[in-house]
C-alpha cells in the first residue's frame, strides 16, 4: 500500500515563527503536493513538485515556500507564520502524470497559529 | 481553468438509505476519482474511473464515468454510520494537478 506520512498531526505555533511541515512517501512517486483545507473552501493547492529540486506554484502560494531535496520528501515552509495560516494541511503524492493520476494523501497536519 | 461542480453540498440521510452525489466538469476528463475524508483525517481514494461509460463498484459504493466525459456519479447503497464524512470528486487538471470538487458532507442519522 502507498504510504504518505506527515510529520505531525497537530501543531501550535506563534505568530512570526518559521514553521516546517514535513511529508514523506514510500512509493517512489514523482509528484508531490501540498494543499490546505478550510471549511467552505475545499482543497486548495499551495505548491507541487514533479521532480527533485523542482517546484511549481499552486493557487495560493503566498506566504509559503517548499523544498524537495530528495524524491521521497517534500517540505512546506511557513516563513513567518500568521493567524490566517491556521488550517488543515494535506500532503499528497502521485505517479508521473499520465493515465493513472491517482493522488494519495497523508493523514493531515492541523496547524494553529496563535 | 477547469472547474468541478459537486452536488449536493450536504446530505442528511437515515441509516439504511441509498445516497447519490454527482460532479460535473466544464471540460472533458479522461479520469474521474472519488475520495472520502473522515473527520480529522486525510482523503482516501475510493474509486478510480478511466473510461467513458465505465461503472465500477467497491463494496456498497458504485461510481460511473459519464458518457459525455464531463460528469461522474457516486452511489452508496444501504448507508451505515461509518459512511459519515466528506466525499470529493477529482480529475486531472492542467499542469499535472488534480482538480477537486467542493465536497459533499454526508451525515447518517441512526
Amino acid at each position: 500500500d502507498v504510504k504518505v506520512t506527515q510529520s505531525s498531526r497537530y501543531l501550535v505555533k506563534r505568530t512570526g515563527e518559521k514553521v516546517f511541515l514535513e511529508c514523506v512517501q514510500d512509493m517512489d512517486h514523482e509528484n508531490m503536493f501540498w494543499y490546505r483545507q478550510d471549511p467552505g473552501l475545499g482543497l486548495r493547492l499551495i505548491y507541487f513538485s514533479y521532480d527533485v529540486k523542482m517546484k511549481e506554484k499552486g493557487d495560493i502560494p503566498e506566504g509559503y515556500s517548499v523544498s524537495r531535496e530528495k524524491k521521497e520528501r517534500f517540505s512546506l515552509i511557513l516563513e513567518s507564520a500568521s493567524t490566517n495560516q491556521t488550517s488543515m494541511y494535506l500532503c499528497a503524492s502521485s505517479l508521473m502524470w499520465g493515465r493513472h493520476t491517482e493522488a494519495f494523501f497523508g493523514q493531515g497536519t492541523r496547524l494553529t497559529v496563535v | 481553468g477547469q472547474q468541478l461542480n459537486q452536488s449536493p453540498q450536504s446530505m442528511f440521510i437515515q441509516e439504511g438509505e441509498d445516497v447519490s452525489m454527482n460532479c460535473t466538469s466544464s471540460s472533458i476528463f479522461n479520469t474521474w476519482l472519488w475520495y472520502k475524508q473522515d473527520p480529522g483525517e486525510g482523503p482516501v481514494l475510493l474509486i478510480a474511473l478511466y473510461k467513458a461509460g465505465e461503472l465500477t463498484s467497491n463494496g456498497r459504493l458504485t461510481a460511473q464515468f459519464g458518457i459525455t466525459r464531463k460528469d461522474s456519479f457516486l452511489n452508496i447503497s444501504a448507508s451505515i454510520p461509518s459512511d459519515v464524512g466528506i466525499y470529493f470528486c477529482a480529475g486531472p487538471g492542467s499542469a499535472r494537478q488534480l482538480t477537486f470538487g467542493s465536497g459533499t458532507q454526508l451525515t447518517v442519522l441512526p
